[in-house]
Formats: structure tokens, sequence, C-alpha cells
């Protein structure tokens, strides 16, 4: 079965602190691997798409990296206004061509302290 | 910027009744979807629909779940009776190349 999971559920940080955030999956072929940031009582915003292994993407302070079985999102010197839920979402080859059935985690909530 | 605009923010329902949850996608999107979060699990899946049909739809969606576009911009999902497990905040999202964007949701209570 197709499954992402994701750690840690919550982090706290302090303002500039760095740390990573980890997405494993579990999926029968990927075909892109997604990072979405939802603020509460928001739907998810897109933030990177990854489709192999290797690749890296960022944005400000924040950076997506895959390998075979995990991705972290990076984050480097966080400000109070990264706080947020990060959701990591896959989609399998066993999926529709419908390319937006996406298979969420529960993802990790964000939380930096000035 | 375009957005997605999902109307009501929040429905309250008697179990058992319809309900119609409205969403106005991307104009230029040709890919429409529905999520749902249940309060503390993922989000999961439900439906897509493209060209004035559904493309895909997951488990969850089953008969008493309907999609549909009635004009140019609206689209709409419609639950037939309500059970109080159906109670969740609701996504649509519309897709350009492989970016999902999404609403702000529905929150549907269910009594």
């Amino acid at each position: 079965e197709d499954q992402v999971t994701q750690s840690p559920e919550a982090l706290r940080l302090q303002e500039g602190e760095s740390s990573s955030l980890n997405c494993s999956y579990t999926v029968s072929g990927l075909r892109g691997l997604f990072w979405y940031r939802q603020d509460p009582g928001k739907g998810p915003e897109f933030l990177f798409t990854l489709y192999s292994a290797g690749e890296e993407k960022e944005k400000e302070r924040l950076k997506a990296t895959l390998t075979k079985k995990e991705s972290f999102l990076h984050i480097t010197a966080p400000k109070p206004e990264d706080s947020a839920t990060y959701l990591c979402a896959v989609q399998a080859s066993t999926s529709g061509g419908s390319q937006g059935n996406l298979i969420f985690g529960k993802g990790t909530k964000l939380s930096v302290k000035p | 910027e375009p957005e997605v605009t999902q109307t009501p923010s929040h429905q309250v329902t008697q179990m058992g009744q319809e309900v119609i949850l409205r969403c106005v996608p991307i104009s230029n999107h040709l890919y429409f979807y529905w999520y749902r979060q249940i309060l503390g699990q993922k989000v999961e899946f439900l439906v897509s629909f493209y060209n004035n049909e559904i493309s895909e739809k997951s488990e969850i969606f089953d008969d008493q779940f309907s999609v549909e576009r009635p004009d140019g911009s609206n689209f709409t999902l419609k639950i037939r009776s309500t059970k109080l497990e159906d109670s969740a905040m609701y996504f649509c999202a519309s897709r350009q190349g492989r970016k999902l964007f999404f609403g702000s949701g529905t929150q549907l209570s269910v009594l």
C-alpha cells in the first residue's frame, strides 16, 4: 500500500535555529513528491515538486531534497512567519492519469518563536 | 494573483440532508479536484474532473457524492444524504502543470 509518513509531528524552534523535516514514503512507483505549506484555516499552498532521487529545490529559507525512500525539507534560519504545518505528498504510478491524485502525510506542525 | 474560491466557508447541516459545496477554480485551469481533511487526519483525495466528466475517484467517493460543473466557472460537490462521518474540511483545487492550487475550504459539520 502506498504510504507517506512525516516526522516529527510537531517541531518548536527558536528564530534562527535551523532544522529539517522528514518525509518517508512507500510507493509502487514515484511520479512526483510534493511539499505544501498549510496555515490554520487555509488550504495547502504549493512549495516544491521533486521527481527523482538526488534532486534539490530551494526557495528562500527552504530547501527540499529527495532520495529513493525519503525527502527532507531543510529550514535555514527560520523566522516566526515560517510557522505553519508542512505537508508532504506523493503521486504514485498506481494513481490514474489525472495527476492530481496525491497521497498526503499528516504533516509537521512547525512553530518558530522570536 | 488568481485563486480558487470556495463557498460557504462553514456549513452546518442535519444528518440525512443534502449539501452542495461550491468552488470557482482559477479561470484558465482545466483539471479540478475535491479533497477532504477530517480534523486531525490527513488530506484525502476524493475525485478529479476533466472535460465535464470524472477522471478518477477514490473509495471514499461513493454513490452519495457527485460533482458537477454547471456553467463555465463553478464546480460543485454534492453530498446527497449526509452522515456524521462526512464532517470535515472540504478543499477544492485546480491544476496547472504539476501544481495544485487549493481553495481555503468549506468546513462541513453534520449534526
